[in-house]
């Protein structure tokens, strides 16, 4: 069974950083496409970008390029995504899915608030 | 980035009905466009991939057509477990999602 299983809600403070966690099982890790996409409160879908583990070569949104960093670890199957610092419009569930042709299998959801 | 616009942004509707909501992209996607449903306090799940294609485990109520820059999603008669917002998604380029369509019970 495919699964993504993300890590847990995080509450930080501006100018903090976080690294968020997105574990896959149940498939070939590094033969698919991990994306990153974020949902703003009450809000539609962004997707923020893509990282293929098995040579971490990424792809970033404008929107989002140089605001995060997108990284995996094939060795335990894992992808990343990371705040240098955060701000408060950083307020978000942040998921992560397996691309195939659309996003096929998705985490359950990271909530990630930043608030002084 | 390509624009995804949806129609309506909003749907009130009764079980048993047919829907049909409405995805029109920037410019042309061949056929590069998948549809999701997401439930309040749930991840999205991917319906319908390259425009018609059923993914595996979803009722065949549901249905995608279209080409080029025209695209529709329809569900042929609603399920009260349909009740949520619908969003598109372009994978032609830098993938980008419409707005959602949100659909309620009328």
């Amino acid at each position: 069974e495919v699964q993504l299983v993300q890590s847990g809600a995080e509450v930080k403070k501006p100018g903090e950083s976080l690294k968020i966690s997105c574990k896959g099982s149940g498939y070939k890790f590094t033969s698919y496409w991990i994306g990153w996409v974020r949902q703003m409160p009450g809000k539609g879908l962004e997707w923020i970008g893509n990282i293929y583990a098995a040579d971490s070569d990424t792809r970033y949104s404008p929107s989002f390029q140089g605001q995060v960093t997108i990284s995996a670890d094939k060795s335990i199957n894992t992808a990343y995504l990371e705040w240098s610092s955060l701000k408060a419009s950083d307020t978000a569930i942040y998921y992560c899915a397996r691309k195939y042709t659309g996003f096929d299998f998705w985490g359950q959801g990271t909530l990630v608030t930043v608030s002084s | 980035d390509i624009q995804m616009t949806q129609s309506p942004s909003s749907l009130s509707a009764s079980v048993g009905d047919r829907v049909t909501i409405t995805c029109r992209a920037s410019q042309t996607i061949n056929n590069y466009l998948h549809w999701y449903q997401q439930k309040s306090g749930e991840a999205p799940r991917l319906l319908i991939y390259t425009t018609s294609r059923l993914q595996s485990g979803i009722p065949s109520r549901f249905s995608g057509s279209g080409s080029g820059t025209d695209f529709t999603l329809t569900i042929s008669s609603l399920q009260p477990e349909d009740f949520a917002t619908y969003y598109c998604q372009q994978s032609y380029s830098n993938p980008t999602f419409g707005q959602g369509t949100r659909l309620e019970i009328k």
